[in-house]
Formats: C-alpha cells, structure tokens, sequence
C-alpha cells in the first residue's frame, strides 16, 4: 500500500522561482493537508481541503496555494519562493471518522 | 481555541530508563487525543491514540490514559530502547465536530536514548 506519497523529496530553489509539491494518496481520504515542519516550530498547517474542489487556509497560508482537482491529489504551490519557505512540508490525509492523520515522508525545500 | 501543551525537549535517557513525556491540552467537547512519532528523515506516524476519557491508548510498549479531570495526555513508556530515539508530538482532534478540518498539535519533543 502506498498510502500518502509526496514528489519531489528534495528540492533547491532561487529566491523568486516557483515550484510545486505534488500529494498523492490512495486511501480514499475525504481531507487532505499541507504542513510545514520548522526546527522548535512543531507542525504548522499551510492550507487544507475537505474535499474534491475545496480548499481553505491554516494558520500560515501566504505565499502558498494548493488545488485538489482530483480527490486523490492535492498540490501545493509556491509562485515566487523566498528563503523564509526553506523548510521540510508534509502532506497528510485522513478520513472524516476516525480523525487519524496518514503522513507522507515529507518533501525538504531549500530556497537560496 | 484549542491547544497542546507537552513538555519541552529535548530529552536523553539510557536504555532502560523509564520514560514520561507531558502533554496537557486545552479544548471544548470532548477531543480525541493522539501520540505521534517521527523517526529520523520520516514523516509522522501514529503511535496510540484515545477517543473518549479514562482510555488508555498503547502500542510498542508505550502507554497514555485520556484524563479529562486534568486535561492530560501523558506519554509513558517502562524501559525505553535506543531504537525509541525520534521525536513525538501530542495531538487532539474532534471527528466529525466543530473544528474537525484540523489537529493541532504540540511542537514535539525530541527523545534520544543512549546505550
């Protein structure tokens, strides 16, 4: 079982480029998430999306934004990256019911 | 609004040594409340959880009850393994309720266990 797979694991950015982080899962999961993971920050969540064609900001939503065009998917992007989102993210998803999160192994994003 | 609170990191013990990781939280209702564990270079995955209070949740010999009288979650463990070294965070969530489009989570604590 695959269960929650984020591409690409690594990556190396300049300051103004953009990019975007792909989540796919293969659970039938109702929400999805993003996060980003700073050293002495814990986890905070970017943006979420309870559903096929919705999406909603978290605590840190600027200078991100996501899609879930598919059910399965749901994509994070960063139109014009900037040092301060050099970070590790993470995408997860669970159902409705049990309110268990299923994680990805993370993405490490470094912005030069 | 809701919050977790666990014990500050990091924190080194020797194998076999007893373990106790703090988390208290704050919330409405009645929230689940979760342990999760990271190893190093992986993401998170559930270690125990407790849906309702007085449950005890456990997995890999790690122990934590659901006490609603003192809002806590703590994280025990009777003899801890050098394989035990990640960080775990404390988590609540409400299924289904108010506020179930998220978990919040505490800033973890980083465990590393020496032979």
């Amino acid at each position: 079982n695959a269960g929650v797979t984020q591409t690409p694991k690594f990556r190396v950015l300049k300051t103004g480029q953009s990019m975007t982080l792909l989540c796919a899962q293969d659970m039938n999961h109702e929400y999805m998430y993003w996060y980003r993971q700073d050293p002495g920050m814990g986890l905070r969540l970017i943006h979420y999306s309870v559903g096929e064609g919705t999406t909603a900001k978290g605590e840190v939503p600027d200078g991100y934004n996501v899609s879930r065009l598919k059910k399965q998917n749901f994509l994070l992007g960063l139109e014009s990256a900037a040092p301060s989102q050099t970070s590790v993210y993470f995408c997860a998803s669970r159902t409705s019911v049990t309110g268990e999160l299923f994680f990805g192994e993370g993405s490490r994003l470094t912005v030069l | 609004g809701d919050s977790v609170t666990q014990m500050e990191g990091p924190v080194t013990l020797s194998e076999e040594a007893f373990l106790t990781i703090n988390c208290t939280y704050t919330a409405t209702g009645y929230p689940s409340l979760f342990w999760y564990v990271q190893y190093p270079g992986e993401g998170l995955q559930l270690l125990l959880k407790a849906t309702k209070a007085d449950d005890k949740g456990s997995n890999k010999g790690f122990e934590a009850t659901y006490r609603k009288e003192t809002t806590s979650f703590h994280l025990e463990k009777g003899s801890v393994q050098v394989s035990d070294s990640a960080v775990y965070f404390c988590a609540l969530t409400h299924p289904g309720g108010a506020g179930a489009n998220n978990l919040f989570f505490g800033t973890g604590t980083r465990l590393t266990v020496i032979p």
